[in-house]
């Protein structure tokens, strides 16, 4: 079975401060795609970052990166110089085949 | 980047009746829609797989019945939650993929619909 989890229920930063997301999965597939998605209080999903399994590079997008450990099954993100607008929910999602599965979300909350 | 609407986007219905969600690709054709319902500060739950000319894969537990999903085109595909009771009440998500998308590795949500059942 495939299982995604995110343990941090909750996270806070400062603004301008940086935070990193927690994920891990497990699957017995050698085969998958890595996800973050946003989801503001509009509740409109939003793409953050993606990483292909088979490339060890890290993913990065602007203030946004991942740091994957394929072995460890570990997948978290982290987000340089915390903006107001990054404050949503944050869904960790993995994809085999034509599956996606999400972890249970990390609210994030940014201080001004 | 792709485009997915839903609609309508907010609905309220009377216990007993029959509510219809529409979800469209707008700017690319979907051979594969998903449907998701998520509760209040919960993850996305996968209800069904929907592909275009063909039967729907529901998730275990998804009643395939009450949930009635239609994929008749390639820009189309509709919920249908049959006989509504409050407990259908929440919010649902479609996505799609867009099969000329470079390695099939991204789905494109639309902006989900709230139903509320009385």
């Amino acid at each position: 079975a495939q299982t995604v989890t995110q343990s941090q229920p909750e996270m806070s930063v400062q603004e301008a401060e940086t935070v990193t997301l927690s994920c891990t999965y497990d699957t017995s597939e050698s085969d998958y795609y890595l996800f973050w998605y946003k989801q503001p209080p509009s509740r409109q999903m939003i793409l953050v970052i993606r990483q292909e399994a088979y490339k060890q590079q890290n993913a990065t997008e602007n203030r946004f990166s991942v740091n994957f450990q394929k072995a460890a099954k570990s997948f978290s993100l982290k987000i340089s110089d915390s903006q107001l607008g990054d404050a949503a929910m944050y869904f960790c999602a993995f994809r085999t085949g034509n599956q996606f599965y999400f972890g249970t979300g990390t609210s994030l909350t940014v201080i001004p | 980047g792709a485009v997915v609407s839903q609609h309508p986007s907010r609905v309220i219905c009377k216990s007993g009746t029959s509510v219809k969600i529409e979800c469209r690709s707008l700017d690319f054709q979907a051979t594969t829609m998903f449907w998701y319902r998520q509760f209040p500060k919960q993850s996305l739950m996968l209800m069904a797989t929907s592909n275009e000319g063909s039967k729907a894969t529901y998730e275990q537990g998804v009643e395939k019945d009450k949930f009635l999903i239609n994929h008749a085109s390639l820009t189309l595909s509709t919920l249908t939650v049959t006989s509504a009771h409050p407990e259908d009440s929440s919010f649902y998500i479609c996505s799609a993929r867009d099969p000329w998308e470079a390695g099939w590795n991204e789905q494109f949500f639309g902006p989900g619909t709230r139903l509320t059942v009385l």
